[in-house]
Formats: structure tokens, C-alpha cells, sequence
């Protein structure tokens, strides 16, 4: 079944203990990201990768990191987690070229307390 | 930077009328236009693709307006019923054209009343 895969789907951690969210797809995706959603702010992506070893810095990249070593994962990383990256996370993925479809996992709720 | 948004944040109607729902961008001009469907705690799913040089795309009970002039694209949803209550999503593409790079509306939650 053709699917994109997030681990954990629920996480609680404390301020400053490093963390990874990994993601999965099984697609042969080229393109990849990362979005974090938020109540009234709607979904805000935080990095994105066009290609293995090729990322860059979507609207909110401050506080995590990501790294694109083989194309199917794409795991995303805080390395020293703050209260206010308490958020739903979602990884999505699509075929590179024009007007394709965004494949999202199921969702990583992260509580960083 | 470009911007988008979705007038709504909320839309009630009562089953089986039409539930229109609207998105407006600004400082762009996409290729093309997409809308999801987004449950509670659940991930976006695809709906349908607009493309900047067509008019008008339909889906079953679904159907989208891409008007560039205007910069705005309805969505619509015929025959509504309650299953069709969730969070419906506009995205285009990230300045610079890049695929990967889809930017979102912050949503519009429609409720569907039997």
C-alpha cells in the first residue's frame, strides 16, 4: 500500500531533550517536507527536500533541523525542544514535475512540556 | 510574499444544498491550485488540481473555479451531506515555482446538518 509513515504518532518530552520524528515513503517520492499545524494558523511547512542531499528552509525552519540521506526518509529533528514547538506535525510527499499530489502521513502530536 | 485565504473559517449548511467555499491569493500567479480535505487529527488528503489555463475542474459532486483574473478559486460541493462535514484545505506552490514547496490556507470547516 502506497503510504507515507510517521513515527511516533504521539510523543511528550521535556524542554531541551533532543528528539527525532522520523518519516517514511514507500512512493519513490522525490519531493518531501515537513509542516507543523497549529490552531487559527493553519498548516505551516518548516522544511522541505526536492531530492536526496538537496533541503531547504520553508516559513518556520527556526529550532529544527532535517536530513535527506536516502529518498524514502526524511526524519525531522529538535535538538533542544521548546514549549512552543507543541504542535500537530505532518511529513508529506509527492513526485517531483509540475501539479502532482501531496501524499501527508498520519500526523505526529508532539507535547513538549 | 504571497499570501493565501480562505474567507471562511467556519461554513454551516443543511444537507443537500450546495456548500461553496472560497480562496484568494495574492502577490502570485500559480500554475495551478489544489484543495484537500482535512479530518480531525488526521493528515490532508487530495481532492482535485486546477491548472491556471483551465476554468473549471469537476469530481463527482465536486467542482472548482480557477478564475486568474480575480485570483481566486471556489470550490463546490453538491448535494452535501453530513460525511462531507471536515476541513477542506487551498494550496499552490511556493514562490519560485518550487513543487515541494505547496503553501496553505489555513482551512475552512464546513459542517454538513442532517
Amino acid at each position: 500500500e502506497a503510504q507515507v509513515t510517521q513515527n511516533p504518532r504521539y510523543l511528550i518530552t521535556v524542554t531541551g531533550k533532543k528528539l527525532t520524528v522520523t518519516c517514511s515513503q514507500n512512493m519513490n517520492h522525490e519531493y518531501m517536507s515537513w509542516y507543523r499545524q497549529d490552531p487559527g494558523l493553519g498548516l505551516r511547512q518548516i522544511y522541505y527536500s526536492m531530492n536526496v542531499e538537496v533541503t531547504d528552509k520553508g516559513d518556520v525552519p527556526e529550532g529544527y533541523k532535517v536530513s535527506r540521506k536516502e529518498k524514502r526518509n526524511f526524519p525531522l529533528i529538535l535538538e533542544s525542544p521548546s514549549p512552543n514547538q507543541t504542535s500537530l506535525y505532518f511529513c508529506a510527499s509527492s513526485f517531483a514535475g509540475a501539479d502532482t499530489e501531496a501524499f501527508f502521513g498520519q500526523g505526529t502530536r508532539l507535547t513538549v512540556v | 510574499s504571497q499570501k493565501i485565504e480562505q474567507n471562511s473559517e467556519a461554513l454551516n449548511i443543511q444537507e443537500g444544498k450546495t456548500a461553496t467555499l472560497t480562496c484568494n491569493y495574492t502577490n502570485y500567479s500559480p500554475a495551478y491550485l489544489q484543495w484537500y480535505r482535512q479530518d480531525p487529527g488526521r493528515g490532508p488528503v487530495f481532492l482535485l488540481l486546477i491548472r491556471e489555463n483551465e476554468k473549471e475542474k469537476r469530481k463527482e459532486r465536486l467542482k472548482v473555479t480557477f478564475d486568474t483574473t480575480l485570483k481566486q478559486s471556489l470550490f463546490h460541493i453538491t448535494a452535501s451531506q453530513p460525511a462531507d462535514s471536515a476541513t477542506y484545505l487551498c494550496a499552490l506552490e511556493g514562490y519560485g515555482g518550487s513543487q515541494g514547496n505547496l503553501i496553505f490556507g489555513k482551512g475552512t470547516k464546513l459542517s454538513v446538518k442532517p
